[in-house]
């Protein structure tokens, strides 16, 4: 199973937005709404943002959203901030009962 | 509260094994799978494979396909994962994750440092 395509880094001036898409095939991202979307700071455990393409855990602000279309979908941080500044990983189920993880991306907020 | 707790950090020669544990608390440990992540040094997240708790089902990535082994323990709510035939290339952090119900990952433990070394 290949890695779902993410851009290696995305960059925005905070009160930004941005959107880092994830791309994968019909047998994944396409084929099920169970894409997941996590945050990892340099040296921690990745954290939950978004499940089920759209929706957000309890405590993750609403600046976070996703979607989807397609076999792409996609993660937007509204009103970018310092702390957004982090590795995000999407992850999606898959039709042989495995999951994949994508590239990663880095954002950077300028 | 939920928690996954993780053993310690391990140095493996290759060719060796390693059993990486995970405690969990804080919910009923038959109820959720755990699933197993890995992340080499500056790479991305890798998924390994997971386990049923509450009837021992696993299903485990093809790339580890023969190498890996995962295990519940109800009565201590401890989950385990065995990687054997270790190489270099397997250094690495190795998380264990709750699985829940609509394929995410909502607990994470803290993550547990394999250096495969000569």
């Amino acid at each position: 199973q290949s890695a779902l395509t993410q851009p290696a880094s995305v960059s925005g001036s905070p009160g930004q937005s941005i959107t880092i898409s994830c791309t994968g095939a019909s047998s994944d991202v396409g084929g099920y709404n169970y894409v997941s979307w996590y945050q990892q700071h340099p040296g921690k455990a990745p954290k939950l943002m978004i499940y089920d393409v759209t929706n957000r855990p309890s405590g993750v602000s609403n600046r976070f959203s996703g979607s989807k279309s397609g076999n792409t979908a996609s993660l937007t941080i509204s009103g970018l901030q310092a702390e957004d500044e982090a590795d995000y990983y999407c992850c999606s189920y898959t039709s042989s009962t495995a999951y994949v993880f994508g590239t990663g991306t880095k954002v950077t907020a300028l | 509260q939920v928690q996954l707790v993780q053993s310690g950090a391990e140095v493996k020669k290759p060719g060796a094994s390693v059993k990486v544990s995970c405690k969990a608390s804080g919910y009923t440990f038959t109820t959720y799978n755990v699933h197993w992540v890995r992340q080499a040094p500056g790479q991305r997240l890798e998924w390994m494979g997971w386990i049923s708790v509450g009837n021992g089902n696993t299903k485990y990535s093809q790339k580890f396909q023969g190498r890996l082994t995962i295990t519940g323990d109800t009565s201590a709510t401890t989950a385990y994962m065995e990687l054997s035939s270790l190489i270099f290339e397997d250094t690495a952090v190795y998380y264990c994750a709750r699985g829940a119900i609509t394929a995410h990952y909502d607990y994470w433990g803290q993550g547990t440092l394999v250096t495969v070394s000569s």
